[in-house]
């Protein structure tokens, strides 16, 4: 059994640039959520994908925006970074939108320059 | 406005003896509390969680505990091994089936030989 996976592990990009994260669940998974977790704070709810749809959004702006495949893999996107940007940026899926076996990914830490 | 609340940054313990980690919450529409643990480099990974129709959930060395109305829970390692030292996050998740996690800002705990 896989486990969750992402891509790039590091990333550094400009302020104003775009990026695009990526994210393959768990064997037998079908949902996706992300989190941006900042320097020294808890990790904070993006958006979660359930079956290729968007299934809940927490308070993020619409440059963060994201897309689930029909093999349940996941991408967030970035658009016009700024620097507050900075973060880990971690996936964890699970099956049915349930919490129990909700497993995380080792993250994305991406800096914005 | 953190909803979830881990006040100390940081617990240094010794080897064999116990450690308690507190959590406080805010939202009363909390209704699933999850405790996480997470080393450098890697994803969060699930400890032991607590449905609010409970107030104790043993797992192991590990108990968590809640209490509805204060608010409370807590996270007992008994006895603590130096393996344990680590960055623990609190969680809770919404009721009505909402699968986000709000999460704590974490604890360091370091347990010494």
């Amino acid at each position: 059994e896989t486990g969750v996976t992402q891509s790039p592990t590091h990333l550094i990009k400009t302020r104003g640039q775009q990026v695009t994260l990526r994210c393959s669940s768990q064997s037998g998974h079908n949902t996706v959520s992300w989190y941006q977790q900042a320097l020294g704070q808890g990790p904070q709810f993006i958006f979660q994908y359930y079956r290729e749809e968007e299934n809940g959004r927490g308070n993020f702006p619409p440059r963060f925006s994201g897309l689930q495949f029909p093999n349940y893999s996941s991408e967030l996107n970035v658009n016009a970074l700024e620097l507050d940007d900075s973060a880990l940026y971690l996936c964890a899926s699970s099956q049915d939108r349930g919490l129990s076996g909700y497993t995380f990914g080792s993250g994305t830490r991406l800096t914005v320059v | 406005d953190q909803q979830v609340k881990q006040n100390s940054p940081s617990l240094s313990v010794q080897e064999g003896r116990i450690s308690i980690l507190n959590c406080d919450y805010t939202n009363s529409m909390f209704d699933y509390f999850l405790w996480y643990k997470k080393y450098p480099a890697e994803g969060p990974t699930f400890l032991i969680s607590i449905s609010s129709i409970k107030d104790k959930n043993e797992d192991g060395r590990f108990t968590v505990f809640l209490n509805k109305s204060a608010k409370h829970l807590s996270l007992h390692i008994v006895p603590s091994q130096p393996g344990d030292s680590a960055v623990y996050f609190c969680a809770a998740s919404p009721q009505g089936g909402s699968e986000k996690l709000v999460f704590g800002k974490g604890m360091k705990l370091t347990v010494n030989p």
